[in-house]
């Protein structure tokens, strides 16, 4: 069946890089999806990719996309005090109506 | 545009009693889907309408419900509470025309039951 899964912790110093990564098993995934939770908050969209692409950027963020390995990460740049929240992979495909596919999520801590 | 909008933000009931949550979807879009997060199990898909129809369902039990009105504004239902419904459920709405429309999510309600 359909699976995602992301570590769950990532500490880093401010101004450094971050790097999230997600793994999901669903080969006719189409669209993976970023989001981001802050404390009490909804899911925020960060970005997506499209199955076919390798590489999306979009200001500080970077997704890369593995298809082989079936992996996906996010890296922000210059990370900052903000970016303290949980982040969340998901997969959507079309044969999926609607539904999406979520990874546990992984706590980014930023140090200042 | 407005965002999605989710109403009550915040409630509390006991185990047996039943609740309604309702979600207003982006303007235009057409789909509303539902979303269960807890501690334990994460986000899980309660079920999707579109078109005042349900399209998927997750696998929940009968008493997790739901329904779509023609304006396209949706509410859930959970009848019988448990004190495992204690939870945050968010909705989110998309375009609807394809099942990989990005969804854009609500709020939240967080649902306490005691």
């Amino acid at each position: 069946g359909e699976d995602v899964e992301q570590s769950l912790f990532l500490s880093v110093r401010e101004g450094d890089s971050s790097v999230i990564n997600c793994t999901y098993t669903d080969s006719s995934s189409t669209y993976l999806y970023w989001y981001k939770q802050e404390p009490g908050a909804g899911l925020q969209l960060l970005t997506y990719i499209f199955s076919n692409m390798d590489m999306k950027q979009d200001q500080r963020l970077t997704v890369l996309l593995n298809k082989k390995d079936k992996h996906l990460s996010l890296r922000i740049a210059d990370t900052q005090t903000g970016d303290s929240a949980i982040y969340f992979c998901a997969e959507s495909s079309d044969n999926q109506g609607g539904k999406l596919i979520f990874g546990q999520g992984t706590e980014l801590s930023v140090k200042p | 545009k407005a965002g999605v909008t989710q109403t009550p933000r915040y409630l509390i009931k006991t185990r047996g009693q039943q609740v309604t949550l309702s979600c207003s979807p982006i303007s235009g879009h057409r789909s509303v889907s539902w979303y269960q997060q807890t501690p334990g199990q994460g986000l899980q898909f309660l079920f999707e309408y579109f078109s005042e129809t349900q399209r998927n369902k997750g696998n929940f039990p009968g008493r997790f419900s739901g329904r779509q009105f023609s304006n396209s504004r949706s509410e859930m239902n959970v009848s019988t509470l448990e004190l495992g419904d204690s939870a945050l459920y968010l909705c989110a709405s998309s375009l609807g025309t394809r099942g990989t429309d990005t969804q854009y999510f609500g709020p939240g309600t967080r649902l306490t039951v005691l």
